[in-house]
Formats: structure tokens, sequence, C-alpha cells
């Protein structure tokens, strides 16, 4: 199972929008709406910031927003903050019953 | 809230077994748990999971070498990986499942595998 493709890096200044996809294949992202993003800070564990394509967990910003099309995910973070500025994978649960993350993107808040 | 907690030796050489638990609290421990490692520097990669009843799923990948057990009377789930080399060294995170997402509550082991 390949990870999922992710770009490198997105940047953005501050307050405006920006959109990270993720794409995978009809054995994965497209083939069921169990796609997560997760958030992760230098040093720390990832923390998970949507699920099931567009549901936020309580307690995360509703600045943060999922969606999908096909086989492509994707995360948009609306009025960027510094505190926006970590590295972002998307997970998605596969046919064979495992999961696959992405390659990851790096965020920067300009 | 759950909270994870997890535990292990740090340094190994190559063909040593790596060997982790996690500690699971504030939980009736009828989930389903996972492990999750990344490179220094890397990316994500998925281990395996277990159910509360020992059931499990690994990534093909490391199948041959993974081995992934719970106790239940210790809210306790660990990761063992047998035959290990400098690919492995990691930081290892364990986190609960619920539905088809993980919270990753505990706070990673860098485990180093060097001769």
């Amino acid at each position: 199972q390949s990870a999922l493709t992710q770009p490198a890096s997105v940047s953005g200044s501050p307050g405006q929008s920006i959109t990270i996809s993720c794409t995978g294949t009809s054995s994965d992202v497209g083939g069921y709406n169990y796609v997560s993003w997760y958030q992760q800070h230098p040093g720390k564990a990832p923390q998970l910031m949507i699920h099931d394509v567009s549901n936020r967990p309580s307690g995360v910003s509703n600045r943060f927003s999922g969606s999908k099309s096909g086989n492509t995910a994707s995360l948009t973070i609306s009025g960027l903050q510094a505190e926006d500025e970590a590295d972002y994978y998307c997970s998605s649960y596969t046919n064979i019953r495992m999961y696959v993350f992405g390659s990851g993107t790096k965020v920067t808040v300009l | 809230q759950v909270q994870l907690q997890q535990w292990g030796a740090g340094l190994l050489k190559p063909s040593e077994t790596l060997s982790l638990t996690c500690g699971v609290y504030g939980d009736s421990f009828t989930e389903y748990y996972c492990w999750v490692r990344q490179p220094p520097g890397e990316g994500l990669e998925w281990i395996g999971e277990i159910s509360h009843t020992g059931s499990t799923i690994y990534n093909p990948s490391l199948k041959s070498r993974v081995t992934i057990s719970v106790d239940t009377s210790k809210n306790q789930f660990s990761l063992n990986l047998n035959s290990v080399t400098a690919a492995d060294t990691a930081v290892y995170y364990c986190a609960r499942g619920s539905g088809y997402k993980w919270n990753f509550g505990g706070q990673g082991t860098l485990v180093s595998v060097s001769s």
C-alpha cells in the first residue's frame, strides 16, 4: 500500500486560506469516507483535526474543514494563524483493512 | 479523558527485538488500539492494530516481524518487532481508535537501532 500523495509544502499569509490535497486510489481515499487529517508540531504527537472526510472533533477550530472528490481529499485552513504552522498528514482506511498515511505537508505561515 | 502512556527500550542493536508497551488510562478498554511509527524527518507509517478482544490487523510490509498483544487486566497493549535494523529507527506512537480515526494520546518513544 503506497503512501497517499500530498504536496511537500504549502504557505500562506496570516488571514489567508490554504488547501492541502491528498491523492490516493479507489482502494483507499476514493473507496471510503474514512479520511482523517492530523496536525503535528515539531517534537509532538499527531493531533486529529478532521475525521470521516469532513467532521471536526470537539475542540478543533472551525477554521479547519475537509472535503473529498473522487480519489482526492482536501484540508482547508481558513483565516491562517501563526499557530497553524505545522506538518499535516492525511490518512485513509483501505480495502485491505489497514490504514495508510499521506506523505505529509509542511505548512508555513509567512 | 483517555490518556495513553508508553514505555520501552530506546536503544537496540541490529537483530534484537523492539518491545514497547502502552498503558490506557481513563478508558474502559473496549475500543481498539494501534501503533504508528515515524522515522526521523519522515512521515507516519501505520504498523498495526489490536482490538480489546485480541484480534489483530498488521501492515503487510511488517507483518512477518510484528506482534501486537493486549493485556486487558492491566489496560495495556504491546508491540514487538523482531530482527530490527537501522531502518526501524523511528519514534513509535501508540494510539486509540474510535470509528475509523485515531487519537494519539501517547508521547512517543524514540527507538534507535545501532551497532
